[in-house]
């Protein structure tokens, strides 16, 4: 079965410091990642998609690495802002499940003024 | 553009009742879904549909029940409301299947169900 965590579960930095975020499966054999973000009260925003065949995506601040050999993610956000407060999930598309997304628990972020 | 609309936003109901939470998408995407979220569980697979007259189970299933009549709505039925079913509800949807290059999946604001 396929298991998706992300840790640290909570972690809060000054404004203007990279943010890195970690995620991890256990099943190798995905079709692709997706990071979303979280605001309290909220659904879930989309932010980076990467296929299998990717080995990292980008947009604006943010960069997301893909290495599926160790089972790895990385989501990276340059210059944080206090308005990237937030949880942060993501969640993997494994080719034994189908249609379905494993979500890992996400990481809650504080960006500090 | 609206994207995913869920109604009711919150919603409290007795053990034994039965409701409706509806979804409703404008994006023409093919793909939709209801997940469930709950502290320490993460999100969890409910049901999802692949297009119009075709669904299947996802992770949790039991106890509700989904039809997709039209491409646009996807609504999920609890059909004897239980304690264990109170959750947020999202809805989600994608163009296309969730593993291709274009399952982005877009979520609506979320359902709050409280069963007493």
């Amino acid at each position: 079965k396929q298991e998706v965590t992300q840790i640290p579960a909570a972690l809060s930095v000054p404004e203007g410091e990279n943010l890195v975020l970690n995620c991890s499966f256990t099943d190798s054999a995905i079709y692709n990642l997706q990071w979303f973000r979280q605001d309290p009260g909220k659904g879930l925003t989309s932010l980076l998609l990467i296929q299998s065949s990717q080995r990292e995506q980008t947009s604006g601040r943010l960069n997301a690495s893909l290495d599926k050999s160790s089972g790895r993610s990385t989501l990276y956000i340059a210059a944080s802002q206090p308005g990237d407060s937030a949880t942060y999930l993501c969640a993997v598309a494994i080719k034994a499940a189908g249609n379905k997304l494993t979500f890992g628990g996400g990481t809650r972020v504080l960006v500090k003024p | 553009n609206a994207g995913v609309t869920q109604t009711p936003k919150f919603q409290v109901l007795k053990t034994g009742q039965s409701m409706t939470l509806q979804c409703a998408q404008d994006m023409n995407h093919e793909y939709m879904s209801w997940y469930r979220q709950d502290p320490g569980m993460g999100l969890r697979l409910i049901h999802y549909s692949v297009g119009a007259g075709i669904t299947d189970q996802g992770e949790v299933p039991n106890g509700y029940n989904v039809s997709r009549s039209t491409t646009e709505d996807f609504p999920l039925r609890l059909l004897s409301a239980a304690p264990s079913q109170t959750s947020v509800y999202f809805c989600a949807s994608s163009y296309t299947w969730t593993g291709s290059v274009t399952g982005e999946l877009f979520f609506g604001e979320g359902s709050r169900l409280t069963v007493l």
